[in-house]
């Protein structure tokens, strides 16, 4: 059972908005360490996706955005594309056990 | 251009050990803590193991602690995951990433080697 708690699927239409969220709890999210989240494409390796709850690496389009409240985060898709279809993982750090802390993942499906 | 290669996986037996290696290369390597992360079939992603750039310090999940080893070698640029005891549910495929520290999050990641644990 993972830390951070994501709901296991989202799908949406081409040109829609999804968000995806992450809960956790008083030891991590809510202990004020930052939101991550990765996107794993179908048979490749993860690839950082937002950083520091609402920062973008060079090259992630503004299509993707996160945000982060209490014990809480989301990651916000819109405009989407077929290409967006893959599992998206949050991620904190956990003062409880000194280490990074992954959510169970969400497969996005484009509709 | 960051690049991260891991080698080593493969199948071993229940109770035996493999050692994995990530090479790395494109930034300067003994400026950043390095990360094992695993991957079960089909599952979610699992942090397992994080070193600090200059060695001093490591963390494990407490799924592993005991039975595996991080290490590293700045002369060559190299980070390893010695395994050992292993089990079943060890069976993944384990990525090495660097990781940015005291931030907690990973930005590059290498492409991954699988480990199979089994009769």
């Amino acid at each position: 059972q993972s830390v951070l708690t994501q709901p296991p699927s989202v799908s949406g239409a081409p040109g829609q908005r999804v968000t995806i969220s992450c809960t956790g709890g008083s030891s991590d999210i809510g202990a004020g360490f930052d939101v991550h989240w990765y996107q794993q494409l179908p048979g490749t390796a993860p690839k950082l996706l937002i950083y520091g709850n609402n920062n973008r690496p060079s090259g992630v389009p503004d299509r993707f955005s996160g945000s982060k409240s209490g014990t809480s985060a989301s990651l916000a898709i819109t405009g989407l594309q077929a290409e967006d279809e893959a599992d998206y993982y949050c991620q904190s750090y956990d003062s409880s056990v000194s280490g990074s802390v992954f959510g169970g993942g969400t497969k996005l499906t484009v509709l | 251009e960051v690049q991260l290669v891991e080698t080593g996986g493969g199948l071993v037996q229940p109770g035996g050990s493999l050692r994995l290696s990530c090479a790395a290369s494109g930034f300067t390597f003994s400026f950043y803590w390095m990360t094992w992360v695993r991957q079960a079939p089909g599952k979610g992603l699992e942090w397992v193991a994080t070193i600090k750039h200059d060695g001093s310090e490591k963390y494990y999940a407490d799924s592993v602690r005991g039975r595996y080893t991080i290490s590293r070698d700045n002369a060559k640029n190299s980070v390893s995951l010695q395994m050992s005891s292993l089990r079943a549910e060890d069976t993944a495929v384990y990525y090495c990433a660097r990781d940015r520290g005291m931030s907690y999050y990973f930005d590059h990641w290498g492409q991954g080697s699988l480990v199979s644990v089994s009769s």
